[in-house]
């Protein structure tokens, strides 16, 4: 059964970074690309970025480019999303999501991950 | 960036009605377009894939069609399970834009 589990809440203070984790099993984590997608309160949903877990490549949001990092470690088949300067408006559930098809679409996806930032 | 949007952003319906929620996109994107359900609280889930193809394991009351700018999400007879937000998403292009939501409710 091919699974994406994330790491836990957390809870920072304007400023902070936050590194996300998404753990990949059942398939062959190098295969298939990973995205993060994030949903403020009430909000929809908003792509963040994106990584080619096979070689490492990446693409952001512009709205992120500045402060978003998308990383993965092939041995440990995750995938991260680190946010740095954060501020209120980042107070959000952080979702990854693998992307699949030749019109690629998000088959699968992490359970997520709430961000409060407050001070 | 390409803009989605959808139409109705909500909507009342009861248990055994035909529902529509379409999905425009701001330039064409040939038939790059997605839809998701998602429940309070939990992850989206992919129903439609490539602007019709249905995901296996989803229910036959649900279909899409389109192409180009235009696309529809529909659902023939309106189960209780289904009342959700419904997004689209186009991956036509980076970022990957989603649509503003439509959420179906009890009427």
């Amino acid at each position: 059964q091919d699974h994406l589990v994330q790491s836990g809440a957390e809870v920072k203070k304007p400023g902070a970074s936050v590194k996300v984790s998404c753990k990949a099993s059942g398939y062959t984590f190098t295969s298939y690309s990973i995205h993060w997608v994030r949903q403020a309160p009430g909000q929809g949903l908003e792509w963040m970025g994106w990584i080619n877990t096979g070689n490492g490549k990446t693409k952001y949001s512009q709205k992120f480019q500045d402060r978003v990092t998308i990383t993965r470690d092939t041995s440990a088949n995750t995938a991260y999303m680190e946010l740095s300067s954060l501020r209120s408006e980042d107070t959000a559930v952080y979702y990854c999501a693998r992307e699949t098809g030749t019109l690629p679409y998000f088959d699968y996806w992490g359970q997520g991950t709430l961000v409060t930032v407050s001070s | 960036d390409i803009q989605m949007t959808q139409s109705p952003s909500s909507l009342s319906a009861s248990v055994g009605d035909r529902v529509t929620i379409t999905c425009r996109a701001s330039q064409t994107i040939s038939s790059y377009l997605n839809w998701y359900q998602q429940k309070p609280g939990k992850a989206p889930k992919l129903l439609i894939y490539a602007a019709s193809s249905l995901l296996s394991g989803v229910p036959s009351r649900f279909s899409g069609s389109g192409s180009g700018t235009d696309f529809t999400l529909t659902i023939s007879s309106l189960q209780p399970e289904d009342f959700a937000t419904y997004y689209c998403q186009q991956s036509h292009s980076t970022p990957g834009t989603f649509g503003q939501g439509t959420k179906v409710e009890v009427k």
